[in-house]
């Protein structure tokens, strides 16, 4: 069965850097949610999307921005990147209107210098 | 405090051992309740849904008291390959996840 993707899955950058992060939600999936796994921390939700609006927003930096994409795709957007930063970014998806269980994609870890 | 607690671990148990894991949440507007596994730099993957009246799907046993906002999952007959972080999630009305910090299982041969 087909599963979220997520690349890439590896990502180094320099600090005040950019990064794209992008996500393909399983197929029929509308909902997409960003999560972001420090070390040594449990994931902490970031933002999600239904329908390609956002539907819910956590703790998420300003210089973070994310959208969905018409074929339901997601990106997340990342500027001025700080050390800090560097975690694991999982993308999970699901669908509105079936069950309640969300599928993660394998992540994308991001290490900032 | 974090909105889900769990006991960090780890626990080191034997091949064969039965095994449990504790959960607390704080949020009594919680809907829906969930046992995820993460193995080291892996993605949570789900490892059972928790229902009002219990579950059981093989050698795992979840429960869930909504009165004490508590959550179980048990583990019978440990396999070495049941080594992993266990997390206890919650999600409320717009279904985001809301992890606890995960238990460490490590099962000896």
């Amino acid at each position: 069965a087909a599963g979220v993707i997520q690349s890439p899955r590896h990502l180094i950058k320099e600090k005040r850097e950019t990064a794209t992060l992008k996500c393909y939600p399983i197929p029929r999936h509308d909902t997409v949610y960003w999560y972001q796994q420090g070390p040594g921390q449990d994931p902490q939700f970031l933002i999600s999307f239904y329908e390609k609006m956002q539907s819910d927003k956590g703790s998420i930096p300003d210089r973070f921005s994310a959208q969905q994409f018409s074929d339901y795709h997601s990106e997340l957007n990342m500027s001025s990147l700080e050390l800090g930063d560097s975690a694991l970014y999982f993308c999970a998806s699901r669908t509105a209107r079936a069950a309640e269980t969300q599928y993660f994609g394998p992540g994308t870890r991001l290490l900032v210098l | 405090r974090k909105e889900v607690e769990q006991d960090p671990g780890p626990f080191n148990v034997p091949e064969g051992a039965t095994v449990a894991f504790n959960c607390t949440y704080s949020n009594s507007a919680s809907q829906s309740f969930f046992w995820y596994r993460q193995d080291c730099r892996k993605e949570p993957k789900l490892l059972m849904s928790v229902y009002s009246s219990g579950n059981e799907d093989g050698r795992f046993t979840a429960q869930l008291n909504r009165a004490s906002q508590y959550i179980s999952l048990l583990i019978r007959d440990s396999k070495l390959s049941d080594s992993a972080t266990y997390l206890c999630v919650v999600n409320d009305s717009s279904y985001k996840l809301i992890f606890g910090s995960g238990t460490r299982l490590l099962v000896r041969p």
